[in-house]
């Protein structure tokens, strides 16, 4: 089983939608979780830090779930910007310093 | 530019031959990281070091590869007999150190093993 498990998706949605992910990992002893954007051929970007009582940033709410080990990401109005994949992060819990990423999920904006 | 940089920012290099990559931290970082990526999968975990110290390796990382933080400032990984499996693209990342995880990326090298 992999340790941060996403759905590929692609998401395809009308601009203005809400979009929302799902991200779940396997290590209950991990404490950072966060949610990067990559571009097509560009690195990854921090997007948001998820702490445990949830966050939020403009149009994008992170949301943490240690019972059920899963961290989730909201965006509402979504925009054709927002175009892109977006990768679940997760500290691997074994060693505080290794940082474990999912495989993403491609979200794709339609006019 | 204070951010992450690497270099070469592309690598075209035929099997079998040795190749050797450099990423320059962001400078007050202590912690740096370094991934693979392939077409449609996220980062793949490498190794990554602690200062000059190297604290963890990916089983992926085979004995073909070696990185090196000598000083504690710039890395270098090194692929020897390269492979067509090798061709991917290579990040580097680091961050602050201490409980901050934020990780900040370098535009990476892309390998190609022909």
């Amino acid at each position: 089983r992999k340790e941060v498990e996403q759905d590929p998706g692609p998401f395809n949605v009308p601009e203005g939608a809400t979009v929302a992910f799902n991200c779940t990992y396997s290590n209950s002893a991990s404490q950072s979780f966060f949610w990067y954007r990559q571009d097509c051929r560009k690195e990854p970007k921090l997007l948001m830090s998820v702490y445990s009582s949830g966050n939020e940033d403009g149009r994008f709410t992170a949301q943490l779930n240690r019972a059920s080990q899963y961290i989730s990401l909201l965006i509402r109005d979504s925009k054709l910007s927002d175009s892109a994949t977006y990768l679940c992060v997760v500290n691997s819990g074994s060693s505080a310093s290794k940082i474990i990423f999912g495989s993403g999920t491609r979200l794709s904006i339609r006019p | 530019d204070t951010g992450v940089s690497q270099d070469p920012r592309h690598k075209i290099t035929k099997r079998g031959q040795n190749v050797t990559f450099r990423c320059d931290p962001i400078s007050e970082h202590n912690r740096l990281y370094w991934y693979r990526q392939t077409l449609g999968q996220g980062p793949e975990f490498l190794t990554y070091f602690q200062n000059e110290a190297q604290l963890e390796k990916s089983r992926l990382l085979s004995d073909r590869f070696s990185a090196e933080r000598p000083k504690g400032s710039f890395s270098t990984l090194e692929i020897q007999r390269t492979e067509q499996g090798d061709s991917a693209m290579y990040l580097c990342a680091s961050t602050r150190g201490g409980l901050t995880y934020e990780q900040y990326f370098g535009p990476g090298t892309r390998l190609t093993v022909t």
